[in-house]
């Protein structure tokens, strides 16, 4: 099985940077996804990380530790519209996504 | 429209009775995925099909729930004898391959009255 571990809940202030860990424990890891979950939404497809390291998108970046078992998603210039819940998914293989509870952000003025 | 295409948006159903969600996956996509999820909730894994095939359906309940994605036409989840605790909203993905990333459908969003 998986575990994943995200904060549940974060808030941070239009303009500023933000920073969502996730840790997971798995075995047979190929890689790991981010993806954003507006209310009411569809889930939609942010990054993909593979190796270790920081890959910028814009104003999303995300970074992977395979030793460490841990990733993190970092939201700079925040905007109000990045309000939503973001989740953390371990790719084991070719077996289906788990998804993390995921990490509710509120962005406010 | 090329993206997952799910219908109906919203479906509302009595107790006992059948639900059937459809998924279209992408064009080029022969993997799909059901994924159930309850208010404040996570995504909770169902069913893992490609065509004519189920490969996984570890997160599917024995009783009730069925899936099929035959040849031809779109992925049907099939929930018979509805239960108030099936209301959630299910979304199906496709993906190319067993490769990711899955993109997603706008979801079913089932009421059971």
């Amino acid at each position: 099985g998986q575990n994943i571990d995200q904060p549940t809940e974060m808030t941070a202030t239009e303009g500023a940077i933000v920073q969502i860990n996730c840790t997971y424990q798995t075995s047979g890891f190929n890689g790991l996804f981010w993806y954003q979950q507006h209310a009411g939404e569809a889930p939609t497809f942010l990054s993909y990380n593979v190796l270790d390291g920081l890959e910028e998108k814009g104003r999303f970046s995300s970074f992977l530790s395979r030793s460490k078992g841990y990733s993190y998603l970092l939201l700079k210039e925040l905007q109000m519209k990045d309000s939503a819940s973001y989740l953390c998914a371990p790719e084991v293989g070719n077996t289906p996504l788990v998804f993390g509870k995921g990490t509710r952000l509120s962005v406010i003025a | 429209n090329a993206g997952v295409m799910q219908n109906p948006r919203h479906l509302v159903r009595r107790r006992g009775q059948e639900a059937r969600l459809r998924c279209s996956p992408m064009k080029g996509h022969s993997h799909v995925y059901w994924y159930r999820q309850l208010p404040e909730e996570g995504l909770k894994f169902m069913v893992y099909l490609q065509k004519e095939n189920i490969i996984d359906e570890s997160g599917m309940p024995k009783e009730r729930f069925s899936a099929e994605f035959p040849k031809e036409g779109p992925s049907i989840l099939r929930i018979q004898q509805v239960v108030r605790g099936d209301s959630a909203a299910y979304f199906c993905a496709s993906s190319a391959a067993g490769t990711q990333p899955q993109h997603f459908g706008d979801g079913t969003r089932l009421s059971i009255l």
